[in-house]
């Protein structure tokens, strides 16, 4: 079946990078996603990255993919106080019925 | 900027009440979702529906039902609400035709406290 996983908490200084590790287990996952949520709200979409692709960078995030090792990494340059959230790792694998299948979280706090 | 909405954001009641969570989209999305995440963070997909008149079970067994008579609303009742209910909901939608990238759409939430 379908699983992935996250650490559950990290800490990182202002102005340090930020890297969020999680591992899945579906070989035919064909996206996986980054999602981020604030306190209080609902979960927003930060980046996604195809299968067929090893890195994607969008301004201060940068994607890692590692299809051998079912290993995908979110790196935050120059971290900020506002980027304190939890961040889940999903994937969709191909014909799933289910669409996506979440992590756990990863609970980042920016120390000043 | 999605546009889907849930109500009430909060709501506080007694055990045994009836409540319903509203879910509506405006975004024409046949596909929606609902999820009950823990206070520790994790997602559980509780129930899904591909579109009218289609309603499934997801993978977290929840006593809450659901229902779709039109494409941009998708409530979820809870017929005798218990403490064990208490949680935070977050209804999804996402577009079916292709190509897509899948993306689910999230409401703000709803977090639900049985007293």
């Amino acid at each position: 079946g379908e699983d992935v996983e996250q650490s559950l908490f990290l800490s990182v200084r202002e102005g340090d990078s930020s890297v969020i590790n999680c591992t899945y287990t579906d070989s035919s996952s064909t996206y996986l996603y980054w999602y981020k949520q604030e306190p209080g709200a609902g979960l927003q979409l930060l980046t996604y990255i195809f299968s067929n692709m090893d890195m994607k960078q969008d301004q201060r995030l940068t994607v890692l993919l590692n299809k051998k090792d079912k290993h995908l990494s979110l790196r935050i340059a120059d971290t900020q106080t506002g980027d304190s959230a939890i961040y889940f790792c999903a994937e969709r694998a191909s014909g799933s019925a289910r669409q996506l299948t979440f992590g756990s979280g990863t609970q980042l706090t920016v120390l000043p | 900027e999605a546009d889907i909405y849930q109500t009430p954001r909060y709501l506080v009641i007694g055990t045994g009440k009836k409540i319903t969570l509203e879910c509506s989209q405006t975004m024409g999305h046949d596909k929606m979702y609902w999820y009950q995440q823990d206070p520790g963070m994790e997602l559980h997909l509780i129930h899904y529906s591909y579109g009218v008149n289609s309603t499934e079970k997801g993978d977290l067994s929840s006593e809450s039902t659901v229902s779709r008579i039109r494409t941009e609303h998708f409530p979820l009742t809870l017929e005798s609400a218990r403490p064990s209910h208490t949680s935070q909901y977050l209804c999804a939608s996402s577009e079916t035709g292709q190509p897509n990238t899948g993306e689910l759409f999230f409401g703000e939430g709803s977090r639900l406290t049985v007293l």
